[in-house]
């Protein structure tokens, strides 16, 4: 069953607008919830978790287990925010990745 | 800090000779580390779990006998493709964990391998 779903496999935003990358779990216990980024020739690495609840380059998620989302968010894109975005969910040992959304901001 | 190294960032082989790669986490512990495939502009594929001192957990689909997967100590696992055929190049990517419930993945910056 897929677990993390990201509706959007590519995404394009005029530099300044705001971007919101859509990603939607299916999990019955309390997952914890991540976004990976990668940027291009680069490995993948942490934004953010939901547990933590703070900002990591201007883009914020708030987990909403009424909805069971998730999504990234940030109010003015940057072209340097071009890059491939992942949604990520632990349940114990197993870790569970969306398709990714690629982003790209046009200047 | 919870940096992962893999080796060989590329490697090309010929077809029916075998490759390993190997995955560090240089500052932590892991008792856990993943291997996944990544097909060019497309997602991660988990290709199995690598458990230390375990036999690893291999997703539907994909042949243990081939990709063989040994986590010998709490900072290494590797990864052998064996007999390798070009339909198995491909970017290799592993991944490691803190030994701590539900902490974040970190990742190697993976191998290109292209079999010819």
């Amino acid at each position: 069953a897929q677990r993390v779903t990201q509706p959007e496999k590519l995404l394009s935003v005029f530099k300044g607008a705001p971007v919101e990358l859509k990603c939607n779990y299916s999990y019955s216990g309390s997952p914890e919830l991540f976004w990976y980024v990668q940027y291009s020739r680069q490995r993948l690495q942490l934004l953010l978790r939901h547990i933590s609840r703070e900002s990591i380059k201007g883009f914020t998620a708030d987990l909403n287990k009424g909805e069971t989302s998730f999504h990234l968010k940030k109010p003015f894109a940057q072209e340097e925010d071009s890059a491939m975005y992942y949604c990520a969910l632990s349940a114990g040992n197993q870790f569970y990745f969306g398709t990714g959304t690629s982003l790209t901001v046009i200047p | 800090g919870a940096v992962v190294s893999q080796h060989p960032s590329w490697v090309i082989c010929k077809s029916g000779t075998s490759v390993k790669i190997e995955c560090r986490s240089l500052d932590f512990q892991a008792t856990t580390m993943f291997w996944y495939r990544q097909f060019p502009k497309q997602s991660l594929m988990l290709m199995a779990t690598s458990n230390e001192g375990s036999k690893a957990t291999y997703e539907q689909g994909v042949e243990k006998d081939k990709f063989l997967i040994n986590h010998a100590s709490l900072t290494l696992s590797t990864l052998t493709v064996t007999s390798a055929h070009p339909e198995d190049s491909s970017f290799y990517i592993c991944s490691a964990r803190l030994n701590s419930y539900n902490s974040p993945l970190h990742f190697g910056n993976g191998t290109r391998l292209t079999v010819t």
